[in-house]
C-alpha cells in the first residue's frame, strides 16, 4: 500500500515569494492533516480536513496560508508570502476519520516538505 | 490550556540498556494516546492507546497508559543504535481528530 506522498520533498525560497506544497494521502482516508514541526518540536496542527471539508483551521494562520482539498482526495498547502519565520518542516498526514467501522484514529505521516525561507 | 508534556527531553544511554520514556497530558475528552518514532523523516506509528488498550507490546516496546494519573511511558528494552530516534505522543480529543503532539524525547543509543 502506498503511503502519503508528498512534494517537494525540500523547497528554498527567498522571503515574500509564493510557496505551495502537495499532499496525496492514503488511498481511503478521508481525514487529512497539515503540520507544522520545527525543530526540535512536535507537530503543530494547521489544518484538519474530513473529506473536503476544513473542519479545524482555527491554528491556519489565514492572512499568509491557505489551503484546499477541491475533491477530498489531495490538498495543496500554500503560503504567500513567506516570511523568514516560516522556514520549517511541513507534514501532512491521513487517517481513515469518522463513518468508518471498526474506526482506527492512527495517523500515518508523508515524508515531509522542508521549507527554508532565506 | 491543553498539554502534553515529554520527558526527558534528551537521553543518552549504551547498548543493552533499558530505557523508559514518559508522557503525560492534560487534555480534555481523551481518546487516545499514540507514540510515534521520528527519524530524520516522517514520524512513524508505533503504538495506540486508548481506554480498551491500556497496554500494548511489540518486540523490545511496550507501553502502557494509565488514565488515572493521565500519564504514558514508553518501554524499550534492550537498545539498539537503530532505536535512536525523537520518540513523540500525541493526544487525540473526543468528538474531534485533534492530536495534539508533545516536544518529543531524543533518544540517542550509544554502541
Amino acid at each position: 500500500e502506498a503511503g502519503v506522498v508528498q512534494s517537494p520533498r525540500y523547497k528554498i525560497i527567498e522571503k515574500k515569494q509564493p510557496v505551495a506544497f502537495w499532499c496525496n494521502p492514503i488511498s481511503g482516508h478521508n481525514t487529512l492533516y497539515w503540520y507544522l514541526q520545527n525543530l526540535g518540536q512536535g507537530p503543530e496542527l494547521l489544518i484538519r480536513y474530513e473529506n473536503e471539508e476544513a473542519v479545524d483551521d482555527s491554528q491556519l494562520p489565514k492572512d499568509r496560508f491557505s489551503a484546499e482539498r477541491l475533491k477530498g482526495v489531495d490538498s495543496t498547502l500554500k503560503i504567500q508570502p513567506a516570511e523568514l519565520g516560516d522556514s520549517a518542516v511541513y507534514l501532512c498526514a491521513s487517517s481513515l476519520g469518522v463513518g468508518t467501522s471498526g474506526v482506527t484514529d492512527t495517523q500515518y505521516f508523508g515524508p515531509g516538505t522542508r521549507l527554508t525561507v532565506l | 490550556e491543553d498539554k502534553v508534556v515529554q520527558s526527558p527531553l534528551s537521553l543518552v544511554v549504551h547498548e543493552g540498556d533499558t530505557v523508559t520514556l514518559n508522557c503525560s497530558y492534560e487534555v480534555t475528552n481523551f481518546r487516545s494516546l499514540l507514540w510515534y518514532k521520528q527519524e530524520k523523516k516522517a514520524p512513524t506509528f508505533l503504538f495506540m492507546l486508548t481506554s480498551s488498550g491500556i497496554e500494548k507490546k511489540s518486540g523490545r516496546l511496550s507501553s502502557i497508559l494509565d488514565k488515572k494519573e493521565l500519564f504514558s511511558i514508553l518501554n524499550i528494552t534492550a537498545t539498539q543504535t537503530g532505536d535512536s530516534a525523537v520518540y513523540l505522543c500525541a493526544v487525540g480529543q473526543a468528538g474531534t481528530y485533534k492530536y495534539i503532539f508533545g516536544t518529543g524525547t531524543r533518544l540517542k543509543v550509544l554502541a
